[in-house]
């Protein structure tokens, strides 16, 4: 069964803290996605990779940054957590063709 | 940028009516188009989805969908509400031209009376 594995289901963060979210898809996929969903405000869009090394920023980049080493694994990053970043954080990844996102099941993360 | 602009946040029917949750969509030309549902504490699944071959579109769970140009919506339905279709729904686009992104609505959930 294809998968998309976030590491961590739930997290908690001191303010101030770098955080790393890992995100590992095994269908040798081109395109991974990092959104973040709140409520009333859906899933919006951080970051995104086409390939091993690039990455171009989504509608609210602000506070985050994204690291694709190797194809199979997309890291968001933190780089100062602070409270308004809770929320639930969404990974995907996607073939060459339009749609068919595979979603991880997503880390919930608090910082305090 | 594209965006899709889903028309109520909470829908709330009895089991066995009729589902309509309702979805515009702004762009110049025809998109391809999504609905993704989301079970609580569940991953998002792809619901069905529309790329020009046909305006109505089937997806699964007795879901369909029909693409409308000159009203641009894309409005999903369901003859029959099942207690298991209760959830949150969203109507998805293109990000933006030549991006393989994509951008959600708001959401609508959907609540099931028995």
């Amino acid at each position: 069964d294809v998968k998309v594995t976030q590491s961590s289901r739930y997290l908690v963060k001191r303010t101030g803290e770098k955080v790393f979210l890992e995100c590992v898809q095994d269908m040798d996929h081109e395109n991974m996605f990092w959104y973040r969903q709140d409520p009333g405000l859906g899933l919006r869009l951080i970051y995104f990779s086409y390939d091993v090394k690039m990455k171009e920023k989504g509608d609210i980049p602000e506070g985050y940054s994204v690291s694709r080493e190797k194809k199979e694994r997309f890291s968001l990053i933190l780089e100062s957590a602070s409270t308004n970043q809770t929320s639930m954080y969404l990974c995907a990844s996607s073939s060459k063709q339009p749609g068919g996102y595979t979603f991880g099941s997503g880390t919930r993360l608090t910082v305090v | 940028a594209q965006s899709v602009t889903q028309l109520d946040s909470h829908v709330s029917v009895s089991e066995g009516t009729p589902v309509l949750l309702r979805c515009n969509y702004s762009s110049s030309y025809s998109p391809s188009l999504f609905w993704y549902v989301q079970h609580p504490n569940k991953g998002l699944q792809l619901l069905l989805k529309y790329t020009s071959a046909a305006t109505l579109v089937k997806g699964i769970n007795g879901f369909e969908a029909e693409f409308k140009k000159s009203e641009t919506s894309f409005h999903l339905t369901k003859p029959s509400a099942h207690m298991s279709d209760a959830a949150e729904y969203f109507c998805v686009a293109p990000w933006r031209t030549g991006r393989r992104a994509l951008t959600f609505g708001s959401g609508t959930r959907l609540q099931v009376q028995p």
